[in-house]
Formats: C-alpha cells, structure tokens, sequence
C-alpha cells in the first residue's frame, strides 16, 4: 500500500520556468491538498479538493494551479516560477472530513526556485 | 479567520523532564484540534485528536475553550521523542490550519 507519493523528491528551477508536481494515492480518498512548509512559518495550505472536479484555494494560492480530474491524483503546477516558491511541498489527502479522517501525508518534494 | 500558535520555535529539555509544547488557536466556530508530528527523515504523521482524549506514547493534550489552547504534554520525555510537532485546526469547511511547528529536542 503506497499512501501518498508525491514526485519528484528534488527540483531545482530558474526563475520562470513552469513546473508539475505530482500527487497520487491509492486510498480511494476524496479530499486532497497541498501545503508548503516554510521555516517558522508551518504548513500553509496552498489549494485543497473535496472530491474529483472540485478544487478551491487555501491561504497561499496565488502562483499555483490545481485540477482533480481523477480521484486518485491532484497535481500542482507552478505556472512561472519565483523564488519566493522555494520551500517543500507536502501533498496529503483524507478519506473524507471530521476526526476520525486524519491526514496522510506524502513524502514532500524539496524545490528550489534560483 | 483562524490562526494557530506555537509560541516556542524550539523546545530542549532533558530525558524524564516533564514536557510541553503550546498551541493556542483562535476561531470563531467549535474547532476541531490536531497534533502533528514529524520524526527526522519521516513523513508528517497524525500524533492525537482531542475529540478522542487519548493518550498516544505517553502524550495527551486537553482542549481548553476558555484560554482556547490545546497545549501537549508528556511527563517524562524520552530521547526517541525529538521531532517536529505541529499543532492544527480543522474548521467546518474541513481546511486545516497548522502552526508554525515546535522542534523538541531530548537530551540525553
């Protein structure tokens, strides 16, 4: 059982350039989202879906776009990158709302944005 | 809007002190609180809920309305303890919030 993958592990990117980072899981969850984690800053939830077709913004949206064209999968595409988007990305999903869905984290992607 | 905070960046305390990381919250509605926790080279991984008032590796936390915390606490520390941990709030449109994170250090 796989959980939450997220890939790549790595990525370096020069400012501009446009990039997809990926998201899958294989728990038949429905609700999925990102978040960045920044030093001292926490996680900041980045875009989040309820379901498949469903998507809306957390507190850091701007620079991000999300789709859910499957329930499985709920990738985030940097569409010109910026420095300021260097950080980790965490992808983590849940079988639905409420306590007793807790949140199953990926692996994060370390990007670096020069 | 809903805000979560861990006051302290950083935590050290010895094997066997008492410990306790704060998180205190603000949010309008009935929360939903959370601790998260994150061992070196793991992913971030539920630790407890307050709806379930357990204690999970010796850890519990108590939701109190009226100071609105919901501090963590473990009487004896153990070295195995060190990690990240991040307080949350879930609000009634299922976004979950998180603090800034406390690193625990346990020395030996």
């Amino acid at each position: 059982n796989a959980g939450v993958t997220q890939t790549p592990k790595f990525q370096v990117l020069k400012t501009g350039q446009s990039m997809t980072l990926q998201c899958a899981q294989d728990m038949n969850h429905e609700y999925m989202s990102w978040y960045r984690q920044d030093p001292g800053m926490g996680l900041r939830l980045i875009h989040y879906s309820v379901g498949a077709g469903i998507t809306d913004q957390g507190e850091v949206p701007n620079g991000y776009n999300v789709s859910r064209s499957t329930t499985e999968d709920f990738p985030l595409r940097l569409l010109s990158a910026a420095p300021s988007q260097t950080s980790v990305y965490f992808c983590a999903s849940s079988q639905a709302w409420g306590q007793n869905s807790p949140l199953h984290f990926g692996n994060g992607t370390r990007l670096t944005v020069t | 809007a809903q805000r979560v905070t861990q006051p302290e960046k950083l935590l050290s305390v010895f094997k066997g002190a008492p410990v306790e990381l704060k998180c205190n919250y603000s949010y309008s509605g009935s929360p939903e609180l959370f601790w998260y926790v994150q061992y070196s080279r793991q992913r971030l991984q539920l630790l407890l809920r307050h709806i379930s008032r357990e204690s999970i590796k010796g850890f519990t936390a108590d939701l109190n309305k009226g100071e609105t915390s919901f501090h963590l606490k473990k009487p004896f520390a153990q070295e195995e303890d060190s990690a990240m941990y991040y307080c949350a709030l879930k609000n009634a449109g299922n976004m979950l919030t998180f603090g800034g994170g406390t690193r625990l250090m346990v020395k030996p």
